[in-house]
């Protein structure tokens, strides 16, 4: 079990919008950690897609936006694109115990 | 451009330690960044493992502490990994990666990733 669970999939038709949950705790981003997401296509390496709950790097295109509110965040996808169908991580940090970079556990987007 | 490439066996036998090497470049591993290595077994996650500072400083996945060593090699450019009495579950793809500096703690985002290294450990 993650500690920043995710859904495991979500889908949708070319040009609707999909939306990816990540729950937190106090420990993680309700203690203000940031989250970050990440898209995995098969074969490459994971892209920064979202740094610091809402910015995009150069060169991510404003379809992807982020949130964050409380203890969870969520990653939006608008205009889904047959290109968007990967996987995507949120990551944070997490200070029980003796502290550790957190992972979510992945959803898998479909582009139906 | 910031490229990352990481080197080492793509087998490894069980009981013994796994040695990974990331070599660096477009940018020195003495600026202010951090560098890490994640991991992703085949069909699961990722799993972070461990991130260092050039100056020594080093922060490891409490689960695998006992296991794992980090180093950085400034003549090189590099940083390695080490990973101690391997088993089966530590099959994956190893990524080098760096990330953004925060004075207390690595919290910050991973934004150049290595294409990753398919590491098993079997018999």
């Amino acid at each position: 079990q993650s500690v920043l669970p995710q859904p495991p999939s979500v889908s949708g038709a070319p040009g609707q919008r999909v939306t990816i949950s990540c729950s937190g705790s106090s420990s993680n981003i309700g203690a203000g950690y940031d989250v970050n997401w990440y898209q995995d296509l098969p074969g490459t390496a994971p892209r920064l897609l979202i740094y610091q709950n809402y910015n995009r790097p150069s060169g991510v295109p404003d379809r992807f936006s982020g949130s964050k509110s409380g203890t969870s965040a969520s990653l939006a996808i608008s205009g889904l694109q047959a290109e968007d169908e990967a996987d995507y991580y949120c990551q944070s940090y997490d200070n029980s115990l003796s502290g550790s970079v957190v992972f979510g556990g992945g959803t898998k987007v479909t582009v139906l | 451009q910031v490229q990352l490439q990481e080197s080492g066996p793509g087998l490894v036998q069980p009981s013994e330690t796994l040695s990974l090497t990331c070599a660096v470049s477009g940018s020195s591993i003495t600026n202010t960044y951090y560098w890490g290595w994640i991991r992703q077994p085949p069909g699961k996650g990722l799993e972070w493992i461990g991130t260092i500072y050039h100056r020594g400083t080093t922060f490891y996945n409490p689960s695998l502490k006992s296991r794992v060593t980090m180093s950085v090699d400034t003549s090189w450019n590099s940083f390695s990994l080490k990973l101690a009495s391997v088993t089966a579950a530590d099959t994956a793809v190893y990524f080098c990666a760096r990330s953004t500096y925060y004075y207390d703690k690595p919290r910050g985002a991973f934004d150049f990733w290595g294409q990753g290294t398919m590491v098993t450990v079997s018999s």
